[in-house]
């Protein structure tokens, strides 16, 4: 049961440019996170956005949540080679302890 | 810092073998959770655990069982290992409660053939 949806599913921009990364969910949700992936590794958590806050900033990362149209967006300013990488989305759906994930964005930084 | 260590990060199998992967957390977490990630497909919860002998059966748990016999290890068992089984398999771990970002092993790559 896929709850999440990135888009677009690849993105590829130079150094230095913004990376906007867009997650749509199904059902009402009671937060949503930001992972991230290096080729063959784990993941890693970014960041995590209430369901009563719109916005929310860490570093150059910056998250919206519009629960209305059900989605979020992850915005990476001034990117670097070093972010290239899989980001993904991740709802709690119906259950506050399991994460339902999107299939994930691939993003590649050109230095 | 929490660390969430897999027994392997690549292993090679035959069809038919049973299949052991371990996972250990450091960070007195309740949950845990196994995840088989291919691509297209993303990541897809197998089996995950609220509690020490607890399990619950994720999205995709045929062919899969699991074993928590201590709170900080999570086993996932490959009963007859096939070849639709070669996969990218995740542990991860967290904290029963509202906010709660999941910690994730490096991976084992399970090839099956």
């Amino acid at each position: 049961s896929q709850q999440g949806e990135e888009d677009p599913q690849a993105l590829s921009i130079q150094e230095g440019e913004n990376a906007t990364m867009n997650c749509s969910y199904k059902t009402s949700i009671n937060n949503l996170q930001w992972y991230r992936q290096n080729s063959g590794r784990g993941l890693v958590h970014l960041i995590l956005i209430r369901s009563n806050e719109r916005e929310k900033h860490s570093g150059r990362l910056r998250v919206t949540l519009d629960t209305s149209k059900k989605s979020s967006s992850l915005l990476i300013t001034a990117s670097r080679a070093a972010d290239t990488a899989s980001y993904f989305c991740a709802t709690d759906g119906d259950n506050t302890d399991k994460l339902i994930f999107g299939t994930g964005t691939r993003l590649q930084v050109f230095p | 810092d929490v660390k969430v260590t897999q027994s392997s990060r690549y292993l090679v199998k035959r069809t038919g073998e049973k299949v052991f992967l371990e996972c250990v957390q450091d960070m007195d977490h309740e949950n845990m959770f196994w995840y088989r990630q291919d691509p297209g497909l993303g990541l897809r919860l197998i089996y995950f655990s609220y509690d020490v002998k607890m399990k619950e059966k994720g999205d995709i748990p045929e062919g899969y069982s699991v074993s928590r016999e201590k709170k900080e290890r999570f086993s996932l068992i490959l009963e007859s290992a096939s070849t639709n089984q070669t996969s990218m398999y995740l542990c991860a771990s967290s904290f029963h409660r509202e906010e709660h970002e999941q910690y994730f092993g490096p991976g084992t790559r399970l090839t099956v053939t």
